[in-house]
């Protein structure tokens, strides 16, 4: 079974800041990676999907990249509404992995 | 608007089972496979199970293979988990979700109900 193991598990930035949270897959996933964003007491929200798409709605400060193994999601400059729970998801026809998540606390 | 909403969880003894549902509204809910998916309390979130849009592909994760059954009916826009041999490890809220048509990732999800295993 494919691991997603992201990085790091939490980080406290500031408001303004450039952040980063990286995803590794224990093997090449190809592009089928998505981005959710959970607020306590909330379900998770779709913000990036096939690695580097932006769903309808979600500001354009965020953004994905990578491929095979190694992904990444940016939020160009930190906003107060972008504290929560950041989690990857490799997803295929019959499966579904998600990491294990990296809380993201503003300074 | 399009909307997902969960039903059905509660207090169960280990050992016991549980049925909960989802009910969808404001989609053609026979064109889109569905997930379950959960979340532990403090901990991250878990897949469950997915079944195909006309139930013809149905799949489980390792944990849950075998005590719990995914199920539909596309006539009602209602999808269904039924939970046996309850553990305790199996308390968690519990999110219904759609998968983006063409695809496997979810792009609407339920508030979530919640299932409790305890003696």
């Amino acid at each position: 079974d494919i691991q997603m193991t992201q990085s790091p598990s939490t980080l406290s930035a500031s408001v303004g800041d450039r952040v980063t949270i990286t995803c590794r897959a224990s093997q090449s996933i190809n592009s089928w990676l998505a981005w959710y964003l959970q607020k306590p007491g909330q379900a998770p929200k779709l913000l990036i999907y096939s690695t580097s798409n932006l769903e309808t709605g979600v500001p354009s400060r965020f953004s994905g990249s990578g491929s095979g193994t190694e992904f990444t999601l940016t939020i160009s400059s930190l906003q107060p509404d972008d504290f929560g729970t950041y989690y990857c998801q490799y997803y295929n026809s019959y499966s579904v992995m998600f990491g294990q998540g990296t809380k993201v606390e503003i300074k | 608007e399009v909307q997902l909403v969960e039903s059905g969880g509660g207090l169960v003894r280990p050992g016991g089972s549980l049925r909960i549902s989802c009910a969808a509204s404001a989609f053609t809910f026979s064109d889109y496979s569905m997930t379950w998916v959960r979340q532990a309390p403090g901990k991250g979130l878990e897949w469950v199970s997915s079944i195909s849009s006309s139930s013809s592909y149905i799949y489980y994760g390792d944990s849950v293979k075998g005590r719990f059954t995914i199920s539909r009916d596309n006539a009602k826009n209602s999808l269904d988990l039924q939970m046996n041999s309850l553990r305790a490890e199996d308390t968690a809220v519990y999110y219904c979700a759609r998968a983006r048509l063409g695809s496997y990732y979810m792009d609407v999800w339920g508030k979530g109900t919640t299932v409790t295993v305890s003696s």
